[in-house]
């Protein structure tokens, strides 16, 4: 348990689908993280939010939108996805964004698009 | 873009040997950190760098920041069950924080 809590652990979702990925921490931390996790790629980092600004937007597709209502929570709403979406989305927390390196991870989401 | 280069990316070894895992880089990083991911979770941070050089231990874990600050090592002495895992560099810019792809550490009893 690091204390940084995503919900759910497994999503199977179809190409029409809408859903969100929720990511929760009680550490204190200013900033968080949204990674996509390929088999046999680097970690992505996709998103980043300080103090609930989002800071940091890599480029990623309008399908994936990022929601921040508070230091402690984070959401990852998905919308009309592809299959090579299919990934673990891991959310991360850290006490500064300057200290992306430190952060903590959950345990992620396991997405399948079919 | 920066991209580091880890190697090797799986390593198949008998219990109670040493472990030796290296990235390296055409880029200079600032930082370097090393991370565990077991089977079902997140990556968890073993080992954090700052300074060319430097050399640090965890338990039998030990890493050490390379002097030309473009390279990484990290070497697990006595292997044990629980070591099995994948573990990954990261190398720390100005600005961005890249990942390695990853070793695959997997022990024979």
């Amino acid at each position: 348990e690091t204390g940084v809590t995503q919900t759910p652990r497994h999503l199977v979702m179809g190409m029409t689908n809408k859903k969100s990925l929720k990511c929760e921490q009680h550490l204190g931390h200013n900033a968080m993280y949204w990674y996509k996790q390929s088999a046999k790629k680097p970690l992505e980092l996709m998103f980043v939010y300080n103090f609930k600004e989002q800071t940091e937007n890599n480029s990623v597709p309008s399908r994936f939108s990022p929601e921040c209502p508070n230091s402690s929570h984070l959401f990852l709403h998905l919308h009309t996805l592809q299959p090579e979406d299919s990934a673990l989305y891991l959310c991360a927390s850290s006490q500064e964004a300057w200290r992306q390196g430190e952060a903590f991870f959950g345990q992620g989401t396991r997405l399948t698009v079919v | 873009g920066q991209q580091l280069n880890q190697s090797p990316q799986s390593m198949f070894i008998q219990e109670g040997e040493d472990v030796s895992m290296n990235c390296t880089s055409s880029s200079i990083f600032n930082t370097w950190l090393w991370y565990k991911q077991d089977p079902g979770e997140g990556p968890v941070l073993l080992i954090a760098l700052y300074k060319a050089g430097e050399l640090t231990s965890n338990g039998r874990l030990t890493a050490q920041f390379g002097i030309t600050r473009k390279d990484s090592f990290l070497n697990i002495s006595a292997s044990i069950p629980s070591d099995v895992g994948i573990y990954f560099c990261a190398g720390q810019g100005a600005q961005k924080l890249v990942f390695g792809q990853g070793t695959r550490l997997t022990i024979n009893p």
